[in-house]
């Protein structure tokens, strides 16, 4: 199986600030790295496609980067509507795996 | 538009079967698979396996190979995923998703004495 491993667990910050989140695979996926949001009680939200793709809807101050094995999204300029937890995804497989999940927290 | 659409919330005693329901609308269902992934309580999430709706091949998750079926009925286009054997450590949110773009709404299972 394919190890996603995600950084960090969680974070803090306050509107505005610039965030990074990382997901490393354990083998190369090229592109195949999509990321989610989640807040509680919902179904995953598809931010990004095909490691940089922004999906349809998907405020600007989302990016995707990456490819092989290190991607990344960061939100440019975080908004009250953004904190909720985050989750990289390969879809390389059919064997979907996903990362452990970055909470972002209010600081 | 594409829309998957689930059974209800299930209460199941310890030992239990489940059998949940995932029904497609606004696509050709035979030309898409369907995964299926579950999260636990404050967990992350967990993939399942993934049914082929064309000719009804399956890849199952090692942990749940022998306790978990998936299935397809191509005429009503709804796919359904049974969970047999069931332990605390299965109550969860399970999904149902055609591809990273199209989830179900989630369907909780709770699993309890």
């Amino acid at each position: 199986d394919i190890q996603m491993t995600q950084s960090p667990s969680s974070l803090s910050a306050s509107v505005g600030d610039r965030v990074t989140i990382t997901c490393r695979a354990s083998q190369s996926i090229s592109s195949y790295l999509n990321w989610f949001q989640q807040k509680p009680g919902k179904a995953p939200d598809l931010l990004i496609y095909a490691a940089s793709s922004l999906q349809s809807g998907v405020p600007s101050r989302f990016s995707g980067s990456g490819s092989g094995t290190d991607f990344a999204l960061t939100i440019s300029s975080l908004q009250p509507e953004d904190f909720a937890t985050y989750y990289c995804q390969q879809t390389y497989s059919t064997l979907w795996t996903f990362g452990q999940g970055t909470k972002v927290e209010i600081k | 538009q594409v829309q998957l659409v689930q059974s209800g919330a299930e209460v199941k005693k310890p030992g239990a079967s489940v059998k949940v329901s995932c029904k497609a609308s606004g696509y050709i269902f035979t030309s898409y698979g369907i995964s299926w992934v579950r999260q636990a309580p404050g967990q992350g999430l967990e993939w399942m396996g993934w049914i082929s709706a064309y000719n009804g091949n399956t890849n199952y998750a090692q942990k749940l190979q022998g306790r978990v079926t998936m299935t397809t009925d191509t005429s009503t286009s709804t796919a359904y995923m049974e969970l047999r054997s069931l332990r605390s450590d299965d109550t969860a949110v399970y999904y149902c998703a055609r591809d990273e773009y199209y989830w179900g709404q989630g369907t909780l299972v709770t699993v309890s004495s």
